[in-house]
Formats: structure tokens, sequence, C-alpha cells
């Protein structure tokens, strides 16, 4: 009864080549949201999809991109990964009320 | 902007006794106030909320208190386990555009001593 669900779980890069994360929900919700966490720090906001509507967070970098093909999936791209976007980049969802939901995440690791 | 602030950064309890994280919010505006518990390698859980009408909510060992004059909350947890260890965060949202606008603190590593 998984909710929402990211792939990979884990994910190796190396630095400048593209990768994608992926995002899936079965809860049907409108809303999809791409955090980055760094070690020991809070979640970070990269950007949201209201429906198909992408909505960017002023201080997230040009190299992040991202999909939302239908209301089920959500794409991560980053077009040229650097060491410092190492990470744990968190999927989470929400719909008419405030509760968000985050999937269990996938930790990048750049080379 | 919103900015929250948390303490302790680190707080070390026996099994069994209490433990409180506190956090401080600064926009007026925000109005939901979830507590997320996280474990290693895992993503944030949900684990109680609390809205701006309601001074006080409860959930067996788990009560949050909010105090909107002060723009103060917190997350009290009783008869503490071995498996409350993880890093818990705070967060100050509010609706805005169509979706959730959060904030987090910068979390509170508990840890459960047996």
């Amino acid at each position: 009864d998984a909710m929402v669900i990211q792939n990979p779980r884990y994910q190796v890069t190396q630095f400048g080549k593209p990768v994608t994360l992926s995002c899936s929900q079965t809860l049907n919700h409108n809303v999809m949201y791409w955090y980055q966490q760094k070690s020991s720090q809070a979640p970070k906001l990269l950007f949201h999809y209201y429906d198909k509507d992408f909505n960017n967070e002023a201080d997230t970098p040009d190299n992040f991109q991202s999909r939302r093909p239908n209301t089920s999936f959500c794409f991560l791209d980053i077009r040229s990964p650097g060491l410092g976007d190492a990470a744990m980049y968190l999927c989470a969802t929400s719909s008419q009320g405030p509760e968000q939901y985050f999937g269990p995440g996938t930790r990048l690791t750049v080379t | 902007g919103e900015n929250v602030e948390q303490h302790p950064s680190t707080l070390s309890v026996q099994e069994g006794d209490s433990a409180v994280i506190k956090c401080t919010y600064s926009d007026s505006a925000s109005n939901y106030f979830p507590w997320y518990k996280q474990e290693l390698g895992k993503g944030p859980q949900l684990i109680i909320d609390i809205r701006s009408n309601v001074g006080e909510k409860k959930d067996q060992r788990i009560a949050v208190t909010l105090n909107k004059t002060a723009k103060h909350f917190s997350l009290h947890i009783t008869e503490t386990q071995p498996e409350d260890s993880a890093v818990y965060f705070c967060a100050a949202s509010f609706h805005s555009g169509g979706y959730q606008k959060v904030t987090f603190g910068t979390g509170t590593k508990l840890q459960v001593i047996p």
C-alpha cells in the first residue's frame, strides 16, 4: 500500500553526467513537490507542480529541471550534477488539505 | 519570508522519560504546524499536526501545543521508547496559490537510551 514511491532509492552518477530521479504516487494528489535534503539539514523545496503548473523556487539552480507527464508521475532531472548536488532528494504530495506526504527519498552520490 | 527556529538540536533521554522539542515561527500567516519524524535513510513521516485554531492536540504518547500569540509550538513525547529515536522536524506552513508553503525547522536528533 505504498503511497509515494521513489526510484531508485540509491543513485550514483558521475560529475557532469545527467541523471533523472522518479517519483510516483497512488494518492491521486494534485500537488507534487521536490525537496533537496543535505546531511543533517532540513528539507529545502526545489519546486512544485500544482496539477500541470510548474512553480520554481527563486533560489533553485537552473541545473535542476522537472517534468510531470501525468498526475501520478513526476521526474527530477539534474542536467550536470556537481559534487555539491549530492544529497537526499525527497518527493512529496498534497491535495486539498495542508498535509504533505513524503516518499522514502533517493540518495544521490556524485563521483 | 517565514523563519522557523527549533531547539534543542540534540536531545538524549532515558527510556520512559519525556522529551520536549520547541519551535518558534515568525510569519503570522502560518496556520498549519506539522511535525515530522525522520529515521535514518528514510523520508520524513508526518506524526502529528496542529492548526492555528487549536491550542493543543494529543495522540497517544505524542502531544503538540501551540501559542499563537507568542508564535511558539512544542512537541511532547511521553514514556519514550528506543524506537522513538530519530530526527524530528517541526514546520510552519500556510496555503498559497494552490499549494502548501512549508518552512522546516533545523531538526532535533532524539536519542532514547534503553
